[in-house]
């Protein structure tokens, strides 16, 4: 099985500018969430999306928006870019939303650098 | 809210040695998970172990496991027989198990380095 895959895995941008981050999440789960994580920090969760609808979110202003598509890949946009988005983009796949033990496969993550 | 505090930034390890990295957490959640995370310098989060607030016993995976004690708070990672391998940073993480979603709320990690 494929595990969750991530593009760009680098990429540099200018402060205001528009990003578009891509995943790919693993084969045969449904719900794909977005995690930022900055430099020296743990993950901070962005969204979470399930059946195409975001259906969770973190402390994250509205400028960071998403989408989730039929095959469950997703993309995660930030509008108006600041310096603090500056961090590693996490994605993450599951099989199903909240039970127990479910737990979410990573990808590498796309590492975003505003100039 | 929940709440994962790992107070040790960065610890060292003779190699085949074992090492235990801490966590504390806290949550109104009256079922929760808990989760631990290895992150190698490539970036992704590798799933290690995981315990469930009501499990009666520690979890075990291979030279992982957890040591939980649910009235201090505390989801201590034991790692058994380190390996040069295992130098990476470590995550512990949770979420409440009642609200139907998947969000992990993450601590700020140890950086641990295994010693040849």
């Amino acid at each position: 099985e494929t595990g969750v895959t991530q593009s760009p895995t680098h990429l540099i941008k200018t402060r205001g500018q528009q990003v578009t981050l891509r995943c790919s999440s693993q084969s045969g789960h449904n719900t794909v969430s977005w995690y930022q994580q900055a430099l020296g920090q743990g993950p901070q969760f962005i969204f979470q999306y399930y059946r195409e609808e975001e259906n969770g979110r973190g402390n994250f202003p509205p400028r960071f928006s998403g989408l989730q598509f039929p095959n469950y890949s997703s993309e995660l946009n930030v509008n108006a870019l600041e310096l603090d988005d500056s961090a590693l983009y996490l994605c993450a796949s599951s099989l199903a939303m909240g039970s127990g033990a479910n737990v979410l496969t990573f990808g590498a993550g796309s590492r975003l650098t505003v100039l | 809210a929940q709440k994962i505090t790992q107070t040790q930034p960065g610890m060292f390890v003779q190699e085949k040695e074992a090492v235990t990295l801490d966590c504390t957490y806290d949550t109104s959640d009256p079922s929760y998970g808990l989760f631990w995370y290895k992150q190698p310098s490539s970036g992704e989060m590798i799933f290690l172990i995981y315990q469930g607030s009501y499990d009666q016993q520690n979890a075990t995976e291979g030279r992982y496991s957890l040591n939980f004690q649910k009235a201090r708070k505390s989801a201590n990672l034991v790692i058994s027989a380190s390996q040069l391998g295992d130098s990476a940073m470590y995550f512990c993480a949770m979420r409440g198990l009642q609200t139907g979603a998947n969000n992990l709320f993450f601590g700020t990690g140890t950086r641990l380095t295994v010693i040849p």
